[in-house]
């Protein structure tokens, strides 16, 4: 069984550009997160979807979006590049989304490095 | 807000030597708590969870792990750790009723031969 693919697995930007970073969860997963690492920190939540709904949302501004599509994968966009976005992005899926805590398993995350 | 404090960022072992991690959370309500380990060139992988139950949690690979409540933490311990050990270790909370993980900033564990 294929774990979470996430792609591109490497990408440079320069300042003020888009991004566009994609996800497909494991088979039968109806939840996906995204989360932020930087350099020398841990993982930072940034969005939940399950069943093509924001479920929760992290601290991150609004240049952040994502969405997730009726087979549930996931698009992460980050409009108006920064230097600071410059992080290895995770995702993460579950089987379920809502009210307990369903394990959540991690893609090998995309690099992006904006110049 | 919630947040989670590895006091150790790098731990440098001899093969055999024992293990133990720190990881403090500041969260005033009911959590799950979690270890991940993150091996060189490869993706996060969960080590133990606890979610209520026995405080001692045992995991993979000889790995576990006792929450105290009191004091707001859950430290990871191994009684012999190897080579094959060198990897980043991370904490994480989730605080109940959300999806979320909330990580700490990680110790990167060197295990010499």
């Amino acid at each position: 069984d294929a774990g979470v693919t996430q792609s591109p697995t490497h990408l440079i930007k320069t300042r003020g550009q888009h991004v566009t970073l994609r996800c497909s969860p494991i088979s039968g997963h109806k939840s996906v997160s995204w989360y932020q690492q930087v350099l020398g920190q841990g993982p930072q939540f940034i969005f939940q979807y399950y069943e093509k709904e924001e479920r929760g949302r992290g601290n991150f501004p609004d240049r952040f979006s994502a969405r997730q599509f009726p087979n549930y994968s996931s698009e992460l966009n980050v409009n108006a590049l920064l230097l600071g976005d410059s992080a290895l992005y995770l995702c993460a899926s579950s089987f379920l989304g809502q009210s307990s805590y369903n394990e959540q398993f991690f893609g090998p995350g995309t690099r992006l490095t904006v110049l | 807000a919630q947040s989670v404090s590895q006091h150790n960022h790098h731990v440098i072992l001899s093969e055999a030597a024992s293990l133990e991690l720190g990881c403090n959370y500041s969260y005033g309500g009911t959590v799950n708590l979690f270890w991940y380990v993150q091996y060189p060139g490869q993706h996060l992988q969960l080590l133990l969870k606890y979610f209520s139950g026995d405080p001692l949690v045992k995991g993979i690979k000889g790995f576990e792990a006792e929450f105290i409540k009191s004091k707001f933490s859950f430290n990871l311990r191994k009684p012999s750790v190897q080579w094959s050990d060198t990897a980043e270790y991370f904490c994480a909370v989730n605080p109940e009723g959300f999806q979320k993980l909330v990580f700490g900033t990680g110790t990167r564990l060197l295990v010499s031969p």
